[in-house]
């Protein structure tokens, strides 16, 4: 069970969008339609972002969204705010109840 | 409003056994809905899901740790425990309780963390 790929970091300007890439094996991420995304500011807990490939919880805001192509998965944020400078891991089912999380990318706004 | 709180020794010794307790408040431990875990993460680096435990008793781990690693849950007290055994500095991290939802399988409520670290 290795962690899943991340960039390291993204950058982007406020008002444009950005997508963190996720890729996992066909063990993982290719098999289930179960990646979630979590934002982590620094100090705090991670906080519920993205489930199910593309489901927003409760209060998330719309300028998140997610999909899923063969075994990477996408975060997408439009219309960068200031406030979505953080931390940003994937999680995907690995089967028999098992998870994976990614290694994190470090977004910042210009 | 449920909220997990994580509690126990922030400081090991190698060799010895890490320890620690979460404490579900505002909801049942109990729930068939729920499965319940740990999670956690070493200074400046990612996540590590460790394991996961249902109301009923089954047990879940990371196969990478599982030879060192024991979760159980007490429900008459709304807490779950971990047990990690044989520890060295590569086990220094911040210690996450989290909730599983079963319909949507992904971890929902966080607990704030404890932050172990492992020095002699």
């Amino acid at each position: 069970q290795s962690a899943l790929t991340q960039p390291a970091s993204v950058s982007g300007s406020p008002g444009q969008s950005i997508t963190i890439s996720c890729t996992g094996t066909s063990s993982d991420v290719g098999s289930y339609n179960l990646v979630s995304w979590y934002q982590q500011h620094p100090g705090k807990a991670p906080k519920l972002m993205i489930y199910e490939g593309s489901k927003r919880p409760s209060g998330v805001s719309n300028r998140f969204s997610g999909s899923k192509s063969a075994n990477t998965a996408s975060l997408t944020i439009s219309g960068l705010q200031a406030e979505d400078e953080a931390d940003y891991y994937c999680c995907s089912y690995a089967g028999s109840s098992t998870f994976v999380f990614g290694g994190g990318t470090k977004l910042t706004v210009l | 409003q449920l909220q997990l709180q994580e509690s126990g020794p922030g400081l090991v010794k190698p060799s010895e056994t890490l320890s620690l307790t979460c404490t579900v408040s505002g909801g049942s431990i109990s729930s068939s809905s729920y499965y319940w875990g740990w999670i956690r993460q070493p200074p400046g680096k990612g996540l590590e899901w460790i394991a996961s435990i249902y109301y009923s008793g089954g047990t879940y781990y990371n196969p990478s740790l599982k030879s060192r690693v024991t979760i159980s849950v007490d429900t008459s007290k709304n807490q779950f425990s971990l047990e990690l055994r044989f520890v060295t500095a590569a086990d220094t991290a911040m210690y996450y309780c989290a909730r599983q939802s079963t319909g949507i399988v992904t971890w929902d409520y966080w607990g704030q963390g404890s932050l172990v670290i492992v020095s002699s």
